[in-house]
């Protein structure tokens, strides 16, 4: 099984900081790869598809970057509302589903 | 837009058998795409339980052994997820979601706390 290794667990940063997120597969997915942002309480959010893909409605500070086994979320500017827990996920198909342990950024 | 809906019992015997269900409005699951189960104990990330396709065909989390089965009811527009012999570690929220394999899971239920406890 394909497992998904994020760093750091916990991120502490200010407004305005620029902040970037790395996630590891044991083995490469491709550009499988997809990143959630998930606030307390609430369902977890699509933000990027296919590594670098854009979900429809989110800010341009958020980006994705890699392929094969190592990738990247950067938020270019933190805003109040980027204070969460981001989580990467592998989909490639060749192995069942799995998640990176999840990344909280706090202030 | 397209909702997601968890329903089901939120408390649960040990051994006995966790039985969810997710109602899907303003889409319909015979659309050619996964849907999946996602669970998250309290405190803890995010677990992959497993995913059906149209037709009724599965896929499951191998760290359930063999203990979930996802079906699909095309009449009603929903999928549901039965978990049997279930432990304390079982207790989480368990959210429904469009996707699976080769798509990203871009809708997803609110999520139902479902404890396991006598």
């Amino acid at each position: 099984d394909i497992q998904m290794t994020q760093s750091p667990a916990t991120l502490s940063a200010s407004i305005g900081d620029r902040v970037t997120i790395t996630c590891r597969a044991s083995q490469s997915i491709v550009d499988w790869l997809a990143w959630y942002q998930q606030r307390p309480g609430r369902a977890p959010k699509l933000l990027i598809s296919k590594a670098s893909v854009p979900q429809g409605g989110v800010p341009s500070r958020f980006s994705g970057r890699g392929s094969g086994t190592e990738f990247t979320l950067t938020i270019s500017s933190l805003q109040p509302d980027d204070f969460a827990t981001y989580y990467c996920q592998q989909y490639s198909g060749s192995s069942p589903i799995s998640f990176g342990q999840g990344t909280k950024v706090e202030i | 837009q397209m909702q997601l809906q968890e329903s089901g019992p939120g408390l649960v015997k040990p051994s006995g058998t966790l039985s969810l269900t997710c109602t899907v409005s303003s889409a319909s699951i015979t659309t050619p795409i996964w849907w999946s189960w996602v669970r998250q104990p309290p405190g803890k990330g995010l677990e992959w339980v497993g995913q059906v396709f149209q037709g009724g065909i599965t896929n499951y989390n191998p760290s359930l052994k063999g203990r979930g089965t996802i079906s699909m009811d095309t009449s009603k527009n929903h999928f549901s997820l039965s978990l049997t012999s279930v432990t304390a570690a079982d207790t989480a929220v368990y959210y429904c979601a469009r996707g699976g394999d080769k798509a990203s899971f871009d809708y997803w239920g609110q999520g139902m706390l479902v404890i396991v406890s006598s």
